[in-house]
């Protein structure tokens, strides 16, 4: 079975531009979540989507927005970008949205923001 | 709030030694979950082990076991024999309350193992 994918895998832009990152859950995954890692720290929480509806967010602010497809399929927008928007962004798939819910992760899309 | 800790930046480890890395969490929620996740230099999160709060056994995967110490709310990652590709960042993570939607990560421990 297939993992996740995420693209692109590096980008740069630059403050107050614009950014879709695209994510490919797990075959047989129906919830992602997705999560920011800035530099030298575990990620965080941004937001979770389980049937193509945010189901759970954290404290990010509303530029940051996201979108689920039938397929599972998931994008993070993020409008006006800032400096500290700089930071590998992971997207996660899971099987089912309670329980254990154990997270399998993308390799993540490392976005620069100049 | 929930809160992950993990007070030790980086480790070294001779190759074929044990390893413990610490971990220390707070909730008052009675319902939650313990992961810990490598990231090697990839950036990809691989799971390892997962302990349920109501889980009366210390999980094992492995060469990885979960040293879970309920009362002191402490979920130490043990490494057994340890291997050249070990070396990687380490998180624990925890989930809680209702649907568990979300992980709470700790800051993370660098693990070097040496030849």
């Amino acid at each position: 079975e297939t993992g996740v994918t995420q693209s692109p895998t590096h980008l740069i832009k630059t403050r107050g531009q614009q950014v879709t990152l695209r994510c490919s859950s797990q075959s047989g995954h129906n919830t992602v979540s997705w999560y920011q890692q800035a530099l030298g720290q575990g990620p965080q929480f941004i937001f979770q989507y389980y049937r193509e509806e945010e189901n759970g967010r954290g404290n990010f602010p509303p530029r940051f927005s996201g979108l689920q497809f039938p397929n599972y399929s998931s994008e993070l927008n993020v409008n006006a970008l800032e400096l500290d928007d700089s930071a590998l962004y992971l997207c996660a798939s899971s099987p089912r949205m309670s329980g254990a819910n154990v997270l399998t992760f993308g390799a993540g899309s490392r976005l620069t923001v100049l | 709030a929930q809160k992950i800790t993990q007070t030790q930046p980086g480790m070294f480890v001779q190759e074929k030694e044990a390893v413990t890395l610490d971990c220390t969490y707070d909730t008052s929620d009675p319902s939650y979950g313990l992961f810990w996740y490598k990231q090697p230099s990839s950036g990809e999160m691989i799971f390892l082990i997962y302990q349920g709060s109501y889980d009366q056994q210390n999980a094992t995967e492995g060469r990885y076991s979960l040293n879970f110490q309920k009362a002191r709310k402490s979920a130490n990652l043990v490494i057994s024999a340890s291997q050249l590709g070990d070396s990687a960042m380490y998180f624990c993570a925890m989930s809680q309350g209702a649907g568990r939607r979300a992980l709470t990560f700790g800051s993370g421990t660098r693990l070097q193992v040496q030849p």
